[in-house]
């Protein structure tokens, strides 16, 4: 399996808007709506903000959002924050009890 | 609380092998998957293949086969993950991290294990 294709990098100011994409075929999403989206600080655990392509796990900010149209993916982030800087990968369920991740987006927040 | 926390950095030789650890705690630790997930220097994460501690079974990806094992002990609620043939691509941080939602997405992670493969 091939890594899904994110972009390499996004950035914004804070407060505003940026989406992160997240392109696969349709054997790495397998046909299934099992994305899940990870924030990424250098030298820390990743940390799950969305799964199954647009769910909240407890105490993440609605500030992130997910969806998924067709074999691309995006995670939406509104109201950037400083802390919002990491890197983010998306994953999803490919079938036959594998996953496959992104290539990763470092999110600068200038 | 639930955490997993990993066996600590690991110096190895080409060639070599070596097993990590991953304990659970804070909750059954049958009642959900278990992965392992490694991040090489300057490199994206990348899934490796998961235990279902409940029966033992896994699953692995497909550049790892042949070369990776996982096992489990229920007693100490411990997952190990064993990768032989080690070459300097193999120097990475490995992670492992607990299934969520239906199992198909991971909520909790180790907090990470250096692994160097040099001469």
């Amino acid at each position: 399996q091939s890594a899904l294709t994110q972009p390499r990098s996004v950035s914004g100011s804070p407060g505003q808007s940026v989406t992160i994409s997240c392109t696969g075929t349709s054997s790495d999403f397998g046909g299934y709506n099992y994305v899940s989206w990870y924030q990424h600080h250098p030298g820390k655990a990743p940390k799950l903000m969305i799964y199954d392509v647009s769910k909240w796990p407890s105490g993440v900010p609605d500030r992130f959002s997910g969806s998924k149209s067709g074999n691309t993916a995006s995670l939406a982030i509104s109201g950037l924050q400083a802390e919002d800087e990491a890197d983010y990968y998306c994953c999803s369920y490919a079938g036959s009890y594998t996953w496959v991740f992104g290539g990763g987006t470092k999110l600068t927040v200038l | 609380q639930v955490q997993l926390v990993e066996s600590g950095a690991e110096v190895k030789k080409p060639g070599a092998s070596v097993m990590l650890s991953c304990k659970a705690s804070g909750y059954a630790f049958t009642s959900h998957y278990l992965h392992w997930v490694r991040q090489a220097p300057g490199q994206g994460l990348e899934w490796m293949g998961m235990l279902n501690p409940f029966g033992g079974s896994t699953t692995y990806a497909q550049k790892f086969q042949g070369r990776v094992t996982m096992t489990r002990d229920t007693s100490t609620s411990t997952v190990y993950m064993e990768l032989s043939s080690l070459t300097s691509e193999d120097t990475a941080v490995y992670y492992c991290a607990r299934g969520f939602s239906g199992e198909m997405a991971f909520d909790i992670w180790g907090q990470g294990t250096m692994v160097t493969v040099s001469s």
